[in-house]
Formats: structure tokens, C-alpha cells, sequence
């Protein structure tokens, strides 16, 4: 595997279910981020984690849970969604936190029903 | 607050025609303007960095060019399989690696 990868591709869940996005980044980078991206709208950033440590939070509902056990790895833990939580989520990782381009992973595309 | 807009929303050209997309920035600080492509289904993928007015890059069918307040990526003698979305990025120098970006640009071109 290279670059960024993302497990699953797709996923339908229902608004009482508990699932979990995976995220490995295979680049040796230091940085790991997460977005939403909706239709029509901008990359939101969601979470950054820096060497494993959170370092961003932009008010994201408490639905979304992120974990990040090392540098390589990136998950978001999902529970009780809402339909508008229907996007596509989108790994990112970058050399350092405070540097670099990021570089995107497929992305997990989410239904929420 | 940092600000992104892209125009057009939408451009379809001939295989041949060449013309070019802007990214209009508003920053306290540009420490760097990002262009990436996106294709259907797909994650962004990291095309240039842009650091300071008057830098240009290239790449195939790409140049990316960059003033005070705006950036373009032109397009010569495009093909079809340039076909994409293509999003500008700005980070600003208020510290952390926080890109703010634009609702992008779908390009279509068609034989």
C-alpha cells in the first residue's frame, strides 16, 4: 500500500448505529487530519492530531469520536449520526503539523438513513 | 477570517482550447496557496504550492501563477482527461496547517 488509504469506501448506517472509520497514512508523515466534504460546499476541517496528539477540534459534534493510537493510524468512531452527517470523509496527512502540503486519502463515502 | 472563491463553477471547453481558472484569496498572512485536483469519487490530490506573488509553476498542461489577491491555474491545450474538479487552498501564518478552502472549479473537457 502507498500514499493514503481509507477503509471502508462506503458505508450506509443508521441514525442509532455505532461505526468506525479507518485511516493509515504510509508516507512517514507526523500529521493526520480529518474533513467532511459535502456537495456543494468547502473541505471542512474536522480534527487534526499531531505525533498522536489532538491539536485541533473545530466544534465538531460529539458524534464523531476521533482516535489516533500512532502516527500512522487515524480513526473516527461514529455513533447516533443525523441524515445531514451524509458526506464524503476525508483522511489527510502531512510531513509536520505546522508544515507541508497534506496529502488525501479515496475517502469514505457515508449515507446515513 | 480567511476567504476562498472560485470561478468559474463550472467550465466546459473543446480538447484544444485552452483557458484559465481563479482563485480569489483573502488572508491575514499568505503562508501558501494550495491547488489540488479532485476526480469524481475521489480524495484531492496535491498538484502545487504556491508561497509568494509572482510565483509560477508547471506541470504537464498546468501552470499555477500568484499575485496579492488571487491565483490562476491556466490551462493549455487541455484533453479530456484533465476532466476533474479542481480546489484552491489557503493557509494563513496564524500558526498550524489549517487550509481553508474553495468550492472548486468542475472542469469538463470534451472532444
Amino acid at each position: 500500500e502507498t500514499g493514503v488509504t481509507q477503509t471502508p469506501r462506503h458505508l450506509v448506517m443508521g441514525m442509532t448505529n455505532k461505526k468506525s472509520l479507518k485511516c493509515e497514512q504510509h508516507l512517514g508523515h507526523n500529521a493526520m487530519y480529518w474533513y467532511k466534504q459535502s456537495a456543494k460546499k468547502p473541505l471542512e476541517l474536522m480534527f487534526v492530531y499531531s505525533l498522536e496528539e489532538r491539536v485541533e477540534n473545530n466544534s465538531v459534534p460529539s458524534r464523531f469520536s476521533p482516535e489516533c493510537p500512532n502516527s500512522s493510524h487515524l480513526f473516527l468512531h461514529l455513533h447516533t449520526l443525523q441524515p445531514e452527517d451524509s458526506a464524503l470523509y476525508l483522511c489527510a496527512s502531512s510531513q509536520e503539523y505546522r508544515e507541508y502540503e497534506q496529502y488525501f486519502g479515496p475517502g469514505t463515502r457515508l449515507t446515513v438513513t | 477570517e480567511d476567504q476562498v472563491t472560485q470561478s468559474p463553477e463550472a467550465l466546459r471547453l473543446q480538447e484544444g482550447e485552452s483557458s484559465s481558472l481563479n482563485c480569489s484569496y483573502t488572508v491575514s498572512g499568505l503562508r501558501g496557496l494550495f491547488w489540488y485536483r479532485q476526480d469524481p469519487g475521489k480524495g484531492p490530490e496535491f498538484l502545487f504550492t504556491l508561497y509568494s506573488a509572482g510565483e509560477e509553476k508547471e506541470k504537464e498542461r498546468l501552470k499555477a501563477t500568484l499575485t496579492k489577491k488571487e491565483s490562476f491555474l491556466h490551462i493549455t491545450a487541455p484533453k479530456p482527461e484533465d476532466s476533474a474538479t479542481y480546489l484552491c487552498a489557503v493557509q494563513d501564518t496564524g500558526g498550524g496547517n489549517k487550509l481553508t478552502f474553495g468550492t472548486g472549479t468542475q472542469l469538463k473537457v470534451e472532444l
